[in-house]
């Protein structure tokens, strides 16, 4: 059985922070990572995905994986208050439909005024 | 264009019933796929449709089936409704094709009550 693990937090960083969301995974053979936004009450979003060893960013995010390490973490640089919201890692099985996805149980993160 | 949309958005059933919840994906995208979210599990992935076919399963009970149309909609339904299956119930829609990343984008999703 898969698993996705997150640090459940809650995280607080203050505005103007790097806030640094880490996920661990149990299925070496894993691919593909995905990082979605919740805000409390809405449906999740994508925020990036990430399947090659390395950083990848976008915008203010950056993700990072290391596949030795099974790890993956999602970084927010320059922290906005509109950035708090439950952050989500997903991942599908290593063989199959990358659209069955896994999800840890989330970071709710929250960034002070 | 236009987002996926879920119907009804809210739904409130007693034990014992049976529910129908129903997904539009985005125009174009022809996989769905539906997952639970609870405050105890949080998000799990229930079943995928692509080309009207199932292609994968979560671990849910025979209760929680599912279809999709020709035209990509999908519905879901759970008979004898538990307690337990109050949950908001989120659809996602992807392009579907081939097992590269696929971007999956949500619905508002079904928020379910089970009294």
């Amino acid at each position: 059985q898969k698993e996705v693990e997150q640090n459940s937090g809650p995280l607080s960083v203050p505005e103007g922070a790097i806030a640094s969301l880490n996920c661990t995974y149990s299925d070496r053979g894993s691919q593909s990572f995905f990082w979605y936004r919740q805000y409390s009450g809405k449906s999740p979003e994508l925020i990036m995905f990430i399947y090659s060893n390395g950083d990848k960013e976008d915008g203010r995010f950056t993700a990072q994986l290391n596949k030795a390490s099974q790890y993956v973490s999602l970084l927010i640089r320059d922290s906005q208050p509109s950035d708090s919201a439950t952050y989500l890692c997903a991942a599908p099985p290593d063989s199959g439909s990358a659209r069955q996805l896994t999800f840890g149980s989330g970071t709710q993160l929250t960034v002070l005024p | 264009k236009a987002g996926v949309t879920q119907t009804p958005r809210y739904l409130i059933k007693t034990r014992g019933q049976q529910v129908t919840l129903s997904c539009s994906p985005i125009s174009g995208h022809r996989s769905v796929s539906w997952y639970q979210q609870t405050p105890g599990q949080g998000l799990q992935f229930l079943f995928e449709y692509f080309s009207e076919t199932q292609r994968n399963k979560g671990n849910f009970p025979g209760r929680f089936s599912g279809r999709q149309f020709s035209n990509s909609r999908s519905e879901m339904n759970v008979s004898t409704l538990e307690l337990g299956d109050s949950a908001l119930y989120l659809c996602a829609s992807s392009l579907g094709s081939g097992i590269l990343v696929n971007e999956q984008f949500f619905g508002p999703g079904t928020r379910l009550t089970v009294l």
